[in-house]
């Protein structure tokens, strides 16, 4: 299987705990994105990589979140002192430069469903 | 940002053609119209887009009106494996060229009766 891959899949954990994703893209994709989706919801952006660099953050990140991609390839998402409003569906998505005046196609993993208690 | 809105919910039959509106008058002149699809338990996956004209391709066709404030998925001949929340997506750019936030709205939510 060469999609885009995201562990845990699930993840249960307590108020206050910090937690730690982890994002594979397709192998020869530079960039990579993280949304996150809460219940009935479409996903909201988060954050994007270009290779390692961390390019572009949205305000949803808060301080308690960090995203690293250490060499551009895999990446992680940490929260950390969870709070139960951090419950909801963790996408990771990767892509590559498209040619000029071509549109890039975001490709999704599963996701990492968390719920805080 | 410029946003999308569509039905909550449809439905149709199995085989039966499937028509998925989409409105999205605050669009600009270079911004695609993107459709994505989530099936169950699933990340969403990359239907079709386009900009000023009709698109087709082996999932689906999609129409675009003259004055682009709406377009429509057209699903010919739908299966029970089409069943699930579809969104048509405009796109903002980040900061380097090509790159693209995806911003969804809350989808149609397609169920097909066998």
């Amino acid at each position: 299987d060469t999609g885009v891959s995201q562990d845990p899949r699930h993840k249960i954990t307590k108020r206050g705990q910090n937690v730690t994703f982890r994002c594979d893209p397709i192998s020869e994709h530079n960039r990579l994105y993280w949304y996150r989706q809460t219940l009935g919801q479409g996903p909201e952006f988060l954050t994007y990589f270009q290779n390692e660099a961390q390019l572009e953050k949205s305000r949803l990140l808060s301080d308690r979140f960090s995203a690293e991609r250490p060499k551009g390839s895999f990446s992680t998402l940490e929260i950390q002192r969870t709070e139960q409003g951090d419950s909801a569906m963790y996408l990771c998505a990767s892509s590559q430069p498209s040619p000029p005046g071509f549109q890039e196609t975001q490709y999704f993993g599963p996701g990492t469903r968390l719920l805080v208690l | 940002d410029a946003k999308t809105t569509q039905p909550n919910s449809m439905e149709s039959n199995e085989e039966e053609p499937v028509h998925l509106p989409c409105n999205h008058s605050t669009i600009s002149g270079t911004d695609y119209i993107h459709w994505y699809r989530q099936l169950p338990s699933q990340g969403p996956e990359y239907v079709i887009h386009g900009l000023t004209s009709n698109v087709n391709n082996r999932m689906a066709s999609l129409a675009i009106a003259e004055d682009r404030k709406s377009s429509t998925l057209i699903l010919h001949r739908a299966t029970l494996r089409d069943a699930a929340v579809y969104y048509c997506i405009l796109t903002i750019p980040l900061s380097i060229q090509g790159a693209q936030k995806l911003v969804f709205g809350q989808g149609t939510r397609l169920t097909i009766n066998p």
